[in-house]
Protein backbone atom coordinates (compact mmCIF):
# COMPACT_ATOMS: atom_id res chain seq x y z
CA UNK A 1 0.00 0.00 0.00
CA UNK A 2 0.84 3.68 0.00
CA UNK A 3 0.48 4.11 3.98
CA UNK A 4 3.24 6.34 5.86
CA UNK A 5 2.75 5.26 9.71
CA UNK A 6 3.47 7.02 12.47
CA UNK A 7 2.64 6.67 16.30
CA UNK A 8 -0.53 9.41 17.15
CA UNK A 9 0.66 10.47 20.46
CA UNK A 10 4.13 10.92 21.99
CA UNK A 11 4.77 12.07 25.72
CA UNK A 12 7.99 13.73 26.82
CA UNK A 13 9.21 15.73 29.90
CA UNK A 14 10.65 19.34 28.68
CA UNK A 15 14.53 18.82 28.73
CA UNK A 16 14.33 15.57 27.81
CA UNK A 17 14.14 14.14 24.58
CA UNK A 18 11.70 13.61 21.90
CA UNK A 19 12.25 10.59 19.14
CA UNK A 20 9.51 10.47 16.52
CA UNK A 21 9.28 7.55 14.43
CA UNK A 22 7.68 6.99 10.91
CA UNK A 23 7.75 4.36 8.15
CA UNK A 24 7.42 4.51 4.66
CA UNK A 25 6.71 2.42 1.34
CA UNK A 26 8.15 3.81 -1.40
CA UNK A 27 11.97 2.94 -2.08
CA UNK A 28 11.97 4.91 -4.44
CA UNK A 29 11.33 8.31 -2.44
CA UNK A 30 13.45 11.04 -2.91
CA UNK A 31 13.06 13.45 -0.39
CA UNK A 32 11.72 12.60 3.42
CA UNK A 33 10.04 15.19 4.79
CA UNK A 34 9.57 16.05 8.20
CA UNK A 35 6.58 19.09 8.64
CA UNK A 36 5.33 20.47 12.01
CA UNK A 37 1.67 22.03 12.71
CA UNK A 38 0.69 24.48 15.36
CA UNK A 39 -2.47 24.91 17.02
CA UNK A 40 -4.81 26.50 14.31
CA UNK A 41 -2.12 26.97 11.94
CA UNK A 42 -0.74 25.46 9.09
CA UNK A 43 1.85 23.15 8.12
CA UNK A 44 5.69 24.55 8.26
CA UNK A 45 8.56 22.56 6.49
CA UNK A 46 10.53 21.92 10.25
CA UNK A 47 13.53 19.68 8.15
CA UNK A 48 13.62 17.29 5.30
CA UNK A 49 16.06 14.43 4.20
CA UNK A 50 17.63 13.40 0.93
CA UNK A 51 16.75 10.03 0.28
CA UNK A 52 20.82 9.38 0.01
CA UNK A 53 21.54 10.44 3.02
CA UNK A 54 21.64 8.36 6.53
CA UNK A 55 21.32 11.23 8.87
CA UNK A 56 20.63 15.02 8.79
CA UNK A 57 21.69 17.42 11.74
CA UNK A 58 20.22 20.81 12.12
CA UNK A 59 20.55 22.55 16.03
CA UNK A 60 18.60 20.81 18.27
CA UNK A 61 17.12 18.42 15.21
CA UNK A 62 18.36 15.47 13.77
CA UNK A 63 17.03 13.11 11.05
CA UNK A 64 17.64 10.05 10.58
CA UNK A 65 17.01 7.63 7.79
CA UNK A 66 17.24 3.58 7.28
CA UNK A 67 16.41 2.97 3.64
CA UNK A 68 16.58 -1.06 4.36
CA UNK A 69 13.89 -0.67 6.61
CA UNK A 70 12.38 2.28 5.11
CA UNK A 71 12.38 3.72 8.57
CA UNK A 72 12.52 8.06 8.92
CA UNK A 73 12.71 9.24 12.69
CA UNK A 74 12.86 12.74 13.87
CA UNK A 75 14.81 13.78 17.18
CA UNK A 76 14.38 16.99 18.94
CA UNK A 77 16.88 17.63 21.59
CA UNK A 78 15.97 19.33 25.14
CA UNK A 79 12.99 19.41 24.19
CA UNK A 80 10.74 22.79 24.86
CA UNK A 81 7.36 23.39 25.47
CA UNK A 82 7.11 26.00 22.02
CA UNK A 83 8.06 22.28 20.50
CA UNK A 84 4.29 20.87 21.59
CA UNK A 85 2.82 20.31 17.84
CA UNK A 86 1.67 18.19 15.66
CA UNK A 87 4.56 16.51 13.74
CA UNK A 88 3.75 14.93 10.32
CA UNK A 89 6.39 12.63 7.96
CA UNK A 90 6.07 12.10 4.56
CA UNK A 91 7.60 10.87 1.29
CA UNK A 92 7.67 12.09 -2.25
CA UNK A 93 6.81 10.36 -5.37
CA UNK A 94 7.47 10.98 -8.93
CA UNK A 95 8.91 13.92 -10.58
CA UNK A 96 6.18 15.92 -9.74
CA UNK A 97 6.87 15.49 -6.15
CA UNK A 98 3.61 14.47 -4.99
CA UNK A 99 3.64 13.94 -1.27
CA UNK A 100 2.33 10.46 0.62
CA UNK A 101 1.40 11.90 4.20
CA UNK A 102 1.87 10.10 7.51
CA UNK A 103 -1.29 10.81 9.88
CA UNK A 104 0.57 13.00 12.48
CA UNK A 105 2.24 12.13 15.93
CA UNK A 106 0.88 14.80 18.41
CA UNK A 107 3.81 15.85 20.75
CA UNK A 108 2.68 16.55 24.97
CA UNK A 109 5.35 18.24 27.09
CA UNK A 110 4.88 17.39 30.32
CA UNK A 111 6.86 20.10 32.92
CA UNK B 1 7.42 38.16 0.43
CA UNK B 2 3.56 37.41 1.79
CA UNK B 3 2.87 33.98 2.61
CA UNK B 4 -0.21 31.79 1.26
CA UNK B 5 -3.40 33.40 1.96
CA UNK B 6 -6.54 31.60 2.22
CA UNK B 7 -9.85 33.36 2.57
CA UNK B 8 -12.21 33.19 4.40
CA UNK B 9 -10.34 31.65 7.90
CA UNK B 10 -14.30 30.32 9.30
CA UNK B 11 -17.42 29.51 7.69
CA UNK B 12 -20.78 27.72 8.61
CA UNK B 13 -22.44 26.14 5.99
CA UNK B 14 -25.83 24.04 5.99
CA UNK B 15 -26.38 20.45 4.40
CA UNK B 16 -26.92 20.45 0.67
CA UNK B 17 -25.45 23.85 0.17
CA UNK B 18 -21.96 24.53 -1.90
CA UNK B 19 -19.29 26.12 -1.05
CA UNK B 20 -16.19 28.24 -2.18
CA UNK B 21 -12.75 28.99 -0.86
CA UNK B 22 -9.79 30.67 -2.12
CA UNK B 23 -6.42 30.55 -2.05
CA UNK B 24 -3.11 33.16 -3.06
CA UNK B 25 -0.16 31.20 -3.52
CA UNK B 26 3.44 33.35 -2.30
CA UNK B 27 4.64 35.64 -5.44
CA UNK B 28 5.83 33.32 -8.09
CA UNK B 29 5.08 30.03 -6.91
CA UNK B 30 3.01 27.92 -9.92
CA UNK B 31 2.09 25.16 -8.21
CA UNK B 32 -1.41 25.16 -5.96
CA UNK B 33 -2.19 22.20 -3.73
CA UNK B 34 -5.04 21.97 -1.43
CA UNK B 35 -5.70 19.34 1.55
CA UNK B 36 -8.46 18.35 3.86
CA UNK B 37 -7.54 17.68 7.47
CA UNK B 38 -9.97 16.26 9.83
CA UNK B 39 -9.43 14.60 13.32
CA UNK B 40 -10.25 11.12 12.16
CA UNK B 41 -8.46 11.14 8.54
CA UNK B 42 -5.89 12.84 8.72
CA UNK B 43 -4.41 14.85 5.96
CA UNK B 44 -5.97 13.93 2.47
CA UNK B 45 -4.96 15.08 -0.47
CA UNK B 46 -7.48 17.09 -3.03
CA UNK B 47 -5.93 18.12 -6.04
CA UNK B 48 -2.62 20.08 -7.20
CA UNK B 49 -2.75 22.92 -9.98
CA UNK B 50 0.21 23.83 -12.19
CA UNK B 51 -0.54 26.71 -14.76
CA UNK B 52 -3.80 26.98 -14.96
CA UNK B 53 -4.19 22.75 -15.50
CA UNK B 54 -4.78 20.24 -12.61
CA UNK B 55 -1.96 17.94 -12.10
CA UNK B 56 -2.52 15.62 -9.70
CA UNK B 57 -6.09 14.57 -7.76
CA UNK B 58 -7.18 12.75 -4.71
CA UNK B 59 -9.46 10.53 -4.10
CA UNK B 60 -12.33 12.37 -3.57
CA UNK B 61 -16.03 12.55 -5.09
CA UNK B 62 -16.74 14.98 -8.01
CA UNK B 63 -18.64 17.36 -5.64
CA UNK B 64 -15.03 18.73 -4.83
CA UNK B 65 -13.73 20.30 -7.61
CA UNK B 66 -11.32 23.63 -8.42
CA UNK B 67 -9.42 25.68 -10.52
CA UNK B 68 -6.72 28.17 -10.75
CA UNK B 69 -6.59 31.37 -12.32
CA UNK B 70 -3.67 32.36 -14.91
CA UNK B 71 -2.00 34.76 -11.51
CA UNK B 72 -2.01 31.49 -9.89
CA UNK B 73 -4.37 32.05 -7.23
CA UNK B 74 -6.75 29.25 -7.19
CA UNK B 75 -10.04 28.27 -5.41
CA UNK B 76 -11.47 24.82 -4.49
CA UNK B 77 -15.34 24.43 -4.65
CA UNK B 78 -17.63 21.94 -2.94
CA UNK B 79 -21.27 21.21 -4.07
CA UNK B 80 -23.93 19.85 -1.90
CA UNK B 81 -22.08 19.80 1.47
CA UNK B 82 -22.44 16.84 4.02
CA UNK B 83 -21.78 16.56 7.85
CA UNK B 84 -18.83 14.78 6.99
CA UNK B 85 -17.16 17.74 4.72
CA UNK B 86 -17.04 19.81 8.25
CA UNK B 87 -12.60 20.41 7.79
CA UNK B 88 -9.92 21.88 7.82
CA UNK B 89 -8.88 23.16 4.06
CA UNK B 90 -5.60 23.83 3.63
CA UNK B 91 -3.63 25.53 0.50
CA UNK B 92 -0.32 24.81 -0.28
CA UNK B 93 2.31 26.49 -2.83
CA UNK B 94 5.28 25.78 -3.94
CA UNK B 95 8.13 26.60 -6.25
CA UNK B 96 8.38 24.00 -9.09
CA UNK B 97 11.63 26.14 -10.81
CA UNK B 98 13.51 25.72 -7.25
CA UNK B 99 17.00 24.99 -7.12
CA UNK B 100 17.82 22.17 -5.60
CA UNK B 101 14.08 21.38 -6.16
CA UNK B 102 13.57 19.95 -2.52
CA UNK B 103 9.44 19.62 -3.17
CA UNK B 104 8.76 22.28 -0.18
CA UNK B 105 5.12 23.13 0.35
CA UNK B 106 4.29 26.50 1.96
CA UNK B 107 1.13 26.14 3.97
CA UNK B 108 -1.83 28.54 4.33
CA UNK B 109 -3.38 28.80 8.15
CA UNK B 110 -6.36 26.88 6.35
CA UNK B 111 -10.15 27.62 6.09
CA UNK B 112 -12.28 25.72 8.67
CA UNK B 113 -15.49 24.74 7.26
CA UNK B 114 -18.27 23.70 9.46
CA UNK B 115 -21.38 21.56 7.98
CA UNK B 116 -24.86 21.68 10.55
Amino acid sequence: GEDVEQSLFLSVREGDSSVINCTYTDSSSTYLYWYKQEPGAGLQLLTYIFSNMDMKQDQRLTVLLNKKDKHLSLRIADTQTGDSAIYFCAESKGSNYQLIWGAGTKLIIKP
Amino acid sequence: KAGVTQTPRYLIKTRGQQVTLSCSPISGHRSVSWYQQTPGQGLQFLFEYFSETQRNKGNFPGRFSGRQFSNSRSEMNVSTLELGDSALYLCASRLVTASPNTGELFFGEGSRLTVL
